[in-house]
């Protein structure tokens, strides 16, 4: 059994470009979140899904950032038109419902 | 609103030495849980142990203890004989029973010196 995975791992883009970010959960976890941690900081809930429905977003989530789990498998966050403030390591988790949240290795955003 | 409070932004200390990190939370629900989460340089955050609301009994697990007191809304955990490897930042964490998104605290870097 292999844990979460997120792909790509870092990330280098230019202020304005647009980049999204996959999560493959543990299989059989209906339950997937994402989070965002900026440097020094603990991890602040974005948005979580079960199964396919995306339940709950924070208002951190802006009107550029979009996130999709299609077949309530894997997930993707895009962020649009990115800005510097954006930076911040992105992570995703999944669970069973009520359970503890395994997290992935995170993918790390630069914006330039 | 939830929120958790780690007031150790940063700890050192000797190898061997016992070390507690401590944790206070602030929440309106009667049902709720706590986390505690390791996160090593290598950047992936680690589970530790989860508790609910209803369970007030504290936890050994090897050097790792947890000392959870609803009364004082404090989640303390302790590490006996600590070795260089404990070297992470922790993090308490706080969910509600329903969407159970975690509320983090800002973190504990805790350093174990040779």
């Amino acid at each position: 059994d292999t844990g979460v995975s997120q792909d790509p791992r870092h990330k280098i883009t230019k202020r304005g470009q647009n980049v999204t970010f996959r999560c493959d959960p543990i299989s059989e976890h209906n339950r997937l979140y994402w989070y965002r941690q900026t440097l020094g900081q603990g991890p602040e809930f974005l948005t979580y899904f079960q199964n396919e429905a995306q339940l709950e977003k924070s208002r951190l989530l802006s009107d550029r950032f979009s996130a999709e789990r299609p077949k309530g498998s894997f997930s993707t966050l895009e962020i649009q038109r990115t800005e510097q403030g954006d930076s911040a390591m992105y992570l995703c988790a999944s669970s069973p419902p009520v359970y503890e949240q395994y997290f992935g290795p995170g993918t790390r955003l630069t914006v330039t | 609103a939830q929120k958790v409070t780690q007031a150790q932004t940063e700890i050192s200390v000797v190898e061997k030495e016992d070390v507690t990190l401590d944790c206070v939370y602030e929440t309106r629900d009667t049902t709720y849980y706590l986390f505690w989460y390791k996160q090593p340089p290598s950047g992936e955050l680690v589970f530790l142990i989860r508790r609910n609301s209803f369970d007030e009994q504290n936890e050994i697990s090897g050097r790792y203890s947890w000392n959870f007191q609803k009364s004082t809304s404090s989640f303390n955990f302790t590490i006996t004989a600590s070795q260089v490897v404990d070297s992470a930042v922790y993090f308490c964490a706080l969910s509600d029973p329903g969407a159970q998104k975690l509320v983090f605290g800002q973190g504990t870097r805790l350093t174990i010196n040779p």
